[in-house]
């Protein structure tokens, strides 16, 4: 299975800053239709998991321009730009490129 | 607007049998391709399995975890989507959501299934 780590664990971050979060996987996300199927999901507390990018960089409908999401192959990164209150949650990248589909163990953001 | 309300959670007996329904509304249902993904607490999702649209045939694909116990279904006609889970370990233990969507855009709120006895 391919597995997806992330880190840091737990990020810790002043409103207004930006925060980082990293997706390393074990295997290239690339599938042999040249797209990379990597997501970003957030999960605020007491909620679903809620979807912020697909294909990498591409953000769902609704969500802020302040989440960019980057990278290729086997790193990813989901970057948050002047981070606000209801960003606080667990961040999860996914994996959709190779069977079986898999999350990554979490990101959790709180604010200072 | 797209909803999704999964149902039939509860307790239930290690080896024992649990049917959980999810109805879609709000969008075409034959569409779309449907997923469960369950959670337990505190830990990351894991995605199960899914069942695809009318167009790809409605073929199931599962995760080798609950391959072979889990069988995802659906029913057209209501508009409903179905989680039927065999010989279950107290692993097993979680909240299922179900979602829709090219990707996980759509999600219900989940409901909690506890194996224990």
């Amino acid at each position: 299975d391919v597995v997806l780590t992330q880190t840091p664990v737990s990020l810790s971050v002043t409103l207004g800053d930006q925060a980082s979060i990293s997706c390393r996987s074990s295997q290239s996300l690339e599938y042999s239709d040249g797209y990379t199927y990597l997501e970003w999901y957030l999960q605020k507390p007491g909620q679903s998991p809620q979807l912020l990018i697909y294909e990498v960089s591409n953000r769902f409908s609704g969500v802020p321009d302040r989440f960019i999401g980057s990278g290729s192959g086997t790193d990813f990164t989901l970057k948050i730009s002047r981070v606000e209150p209801e960003d606080l949650g667990v961040y999860y990248c996914f994996q959709a490129t190779h069977d079986p589909l898999t999350f990554g163990s979490g990101t959790k953001l709180e604010i200072k | 607007e797209v909803k999704l309300l999964e149902s039939g959670g509860g307790l239930v007996q290690p080896g024992g049998s649990m049917r959980l329904s999810c109805a879609a509304s709000g969008f075409t249902f034959t569409d779309f391709y449907m997923y469960w993904i369950r959670q337990p607490a505190g830990k990351a999702p894991e995605w199960l399995g899914f069942i695809r649209n009318k167009a790809n045939g409605y073929t199931t694909e599962y995760n080798p975890s609950v391959k072979g116990r889990f069988t995802i279904s659906r029913d057209n006609t209501q508009n409903m989507l179905y989680l039927q889970m065999n010989t279950l370990r107290a692993e097993d233990t979680a909240t299922y959501y179900c979602a829709t969507g090219s990707y996980f855009d759509y999600w219900g709120q989940g409901v909690m299934v506890t194996v224990s006895s």
